[in-house]
């Protein structure tokens, strides 16, 4: 079954503790993003990568890294969170042959305390 | 002024009528547009795209898309109480392949028994 997986579903943390969200996607697509999303602020995009190695800043990429070591994961990293990172993330993948039709994974849900 | 905006709703349509939902866009050298649908809770899934001005119809869903006036546009005909979600507009900002997409805030949609 092609599909975006993400983990873990559900964080709940503490300020400054360093974590990673993973993101797997098993259609061999090229692009992969990550966005967060708030209420009444609808969905941003952190970073994306056009493929591996090749990643860029979206529109809130502050205290966030990404890698993109291999085609199928795109890990996202909070070194140091805080509470302002609290949201709902999604990680999202498309094929560049058909433009950026992307197919989004179930979302994780952090809490930063 | 946002990149691209929606009127946020809610937009209540009576089951069976046709739901209209808009967007605009501020760059006109944008290139991909697309509609999700978002159900509470649950992660977008992608009901349209177009690329080219005019018309395109796949079931009940139709987009439109106007580059002069930079809107785009989808209509639900004959809507159905499962069509009651968050419909949200993204553009791809870039040519071709490239880069980053932005996602307007969305529209909630209810339809009416």
């Amino acid at each position: 079954e092609a599909q975006v997986t993400q983990n873990p579903r559900y964080l709940i943390t503490v300020t400054g503790k360093k974590l990673t969200v993973t993101c797997s996607q098993n259609m061999n697509h090229e692009y992969m993003s990550w966005y967060r999303q708030d209420p009444g602020l609808g969905l941003r995009q952190i970073y994306y990568s056009m493929n591996v190695e090749v990643t860029d800043k979206g529109d809130v990429p502050e205290g966030y890294k990404v890698s993109r070591k291999e085609k199928r994961n795109f890990p996202l990293i909070l070194e140091s969170p805080s509470p302002n990172q609290t949201s709902l993330y999604f990680c999202a993948s498309s094929s560049t042959n058909r433009g950026h039709e992307q197919f989004f994974g179930p979302g994780t849900r952090l809490t930063v305390l | 002024q946002k990149e691209v905006e929606q009127n946020s709703g809610p937009l209540s349509v009576p089951e069976g009528a046709i739901a209209s939902l808009n967007c605009t866009y501020s760059d006109r050298g944008s290139q991909s547009f697309f509609w999700y649908r978002q159900y509470s809770g649950k992660s977008p899934e992608l009901i349209m795209s177009i690329y080219s001005n005019g018309d395109k119809e796949d079931g009940r869903f139709t987009a439109q898309l106007n580059k002069a006036s930079q809107y785009v546009s989808l209509l639900i005909r004959d809507s159905q109480p499962s069509d009651s979600a968050t419909y949200l507009c993204a553009v791809n900002k870039g040519y071709s392949s490239a880069s980053k997409i932005i996602f307007g805030s969305g529209t909630r949609l209810s339809i009416r028994p």
